[in-house]
C-alpha cells in the first residue's frame, strides 16, 4: 500500500523553464512533507520541507506548494538548471512518528 | 569532514548467506536509520535505533537484524530469511529521534545476492 506516490518516473525540461515535480498522498493524517534529491552514486539530500499548516513554502529557486484537500503537493524549480538532473524524493510524515514515507522518485533530467 | 560512510559500495553474496551491511558516521547523531529501495518503489524503513543499545522494526524488518552497540556505528545484517535481499540499501542518522524529520543518507551498498 503506496501512501506516498509519484506517478512520474522520469520528467524531462529544457534549461531555463520551469520544472513541476508531483506527488500524491493517502494518509489525512500526514501533516509534514520534505522533499529530497539524489544525484547517482550519492545518498538522497534534504531540499526543502513544509507543514500542513502552510500551502507554500520557498527557498531560492525552489518551492513548494501542498493542496491538502486535493492530498497533493508540488515541487517547482525556476529556473531549471543541469544540476537540478537528479532523482527527486517526496517523503511524508506524521510529526511524532518517528519515520518518514517515501515516494517512488521521479527523474528529473535538464537538457540543456 | 562529517559524514556517513557505507561500505562497500557494491557486495555480492551467494544465496542462502548471511552479509553484513557497515554504516558509520561522525556526526554524534543519536538517532540512526536503515532503508532499502527497490526499482520503482520509495525507501521503506528496515529498522531505526533512536539511541546506543536501543533500535525499533520499521515497515520490513523480517529477515534483518541490527545492532547499535556504539553511537557511531549502526551495522545491518541481511539473513538467509530475507527472502528477496537484492536492493540498494540506505543508512542515515539524525541529531536525535525528535528530529528524525531532517536525516541525513549515505551514499548506499548496493547487493546483489547470486
Amino acid at each position: 500500500d503506496q501512501q506516498v506516490k509519484q506517478n512520474s518516473p522520469s520528467l524531462s525540461v529544457q534549461e531555463g523553464r520551469i520544472s513541476i515535480l508531483n506527488c500524491d498522498y493517502t494518509n489525512s493524517m500526514f501533516d509534514y512533507f520534505l522533499w529530497y534529491k539524489k544525484y547517482p552514486a550519492e545518498g538522497p539530500t534534504f531540499l526543502i520541507s513544509i507543514s500542513s499548516i502552510k500551502d507554500k513554502n520557498e527557498d531560492g529557486r525552489f518551492t513548494v506548494f501542498l493542496n491538502k484537500s486535493a492530498k497533493h503537493l508540488s515541487l517547482h524549480i525556476v529556473p531549471s538548471q543541469p544540476g537540478d538532473s537528479a532523482v527527486y524524493f517526496c517523503a511524508a510524515t506524521v510529526q511524532g512518528a518517528q519515520k518518514l514515507v517515501f515516494g517512488q522518485g521521479t527523474r528529473l533530467t535538464i537538457n540543456p | 569532514d562529517g559524514g556517513i560512510t557505507q561500505s562497500p559500495k557494491y557486495l555480492f553474496r551467494k544465496e542462502g548467506q548471511n552479509v553484513t551491511l557497515s554504516c558509520e558516521q561522525n556526526l554524534n547523531h543519536d538517532a540512526m536509520y536503515w532503508y532499502r529501495q527497490d526499482p520503482g518503489q520509495g525507501l521503506r524503513l528496515i529498522y531505526y535505533s533512536q539511541i546506543v543499545n536501543d533500535f525499533q522494526k520499521g515497515d520490513i524488518a523480517e529477515g534483518y537484524s541490527v545492532s547499535r552497540e556504539k553511537k557511531e556505528s549502526f551495522p545491518l545484517t541481511v539473513t538467509s530469511a530475507q527472502k528477496n535481499p537484492t536492493a540498494f540499501y540506505l543508512c542515515a542518522s539524525s541529531i536525535s529521534a525528535a528530529t528524525y524529520n531532517e536525516q541525513f543518507f549515505g551514499p548506499g551498498t548496493r547487493l546483489t545476492v547470486l
